[in-house]
């Protein structure tokens, strides 16, 4: 059964400290997408990778937030420094998409999350 | 800007009853929209995915409707039970201008045994 696969699935830090999550798509998805959910605000896009290229980080915080793809098997999201306020669920999750004859379209294939890495910053 | 909506935000039905949940969107040019569950502590499993072409799509008790043209998807439960509750979300895919898959907030619905 194919999964997207993430760690931590918890994490307790201080404030300050750098945390970072990994997640392993599901092979053969070129799309890879970073949400957090928090009770007040629900599910938030931070970022998402298509072929392993980074399309839109418009949704992280630019000053603490970085997300990578070094290959086509691992996306990292890292915080630095982490804050209280970054305490919340982080969502990947993976898909296929592709390109459409007036540019760019959301591709057929379902998208699959995974489990969820839930920060606690102290 | 692609704003989705869902309502009720919470429900409580008695076991046995048909039901339906309800999704807006504001852009109608999607490419597709999914219902998504999502169970207390845990990730979001895929229900259902509804291409912009078609009208529905049905598994097992489970049947969602969608109007591009009006901006609207319902997701109706036949015979409700204990076990379909859970947080219900959708989400929407753009049909141009990138990936951005975008949710709304969810209608958290408790069936009573």
């Amino acid at each position: 059964d194919a999964r997207v696969t993430q760690t931590p699935r918890h994490k307790v830090t201080e404030m300050g400290q750098e945390v970072t999550m990994r997640c392993q798509p599901i092979l053969g998805h070129n799309t890879v997408f970073w949400y957090r959910q928090t009770m007040m605000q629900g599910l938030e896009l931070l970022a998402y990778f298509r072929n392993r290229a980074p399309l839109d980080d418009s949704g992280m915080p630019k000053d603490r937030f970085s997300a990578e793809m070094p290959d086509a098997t691992l996306a990292t999201l890292k915080i630095q420094p982490s804050e209280p306020r970054d305490s919340a669920v982080y969502f990947c999750a993976s898909g296929w998409t592709r390109d459409g004859s007036s540019g760019f379209q959301s591709g057929a294939n379902v998208l699959t999350f995974g489990a969820g890495s839930r920060l606690t910053v102290l | 800007k692609q704003e989705v909506t869902q309502i009720p935000a919470a429900l409580s039905v008695p076991e046995g009853e048909n039901l339906v949940l309800n999704c807006s969107f504001t852009d109608s040019a999607i490419y597709n929209l999914q219902w998504f569950r999502q169970d207390p502590g845990k990730g979001l499993t895929s229900l259902l995915l509804i291409q912009s072409s078609q009208r529905e799509q049905t598994s097992g008790r489970l049947n969602a409707s969608l109007d591009k043209s009006s901006g609207r998807s319902t997701l109706y439960i036949a015979a409700s039970q204990p076990g379909d509750s859970a947080t219900y979300l959708c989400a929407v895919s753009p049909n141009t201008g990138g990936f951005k898959t975008i949710f709304g907030a969810g209608t958290r619905l408790f069936v009573k045994a």
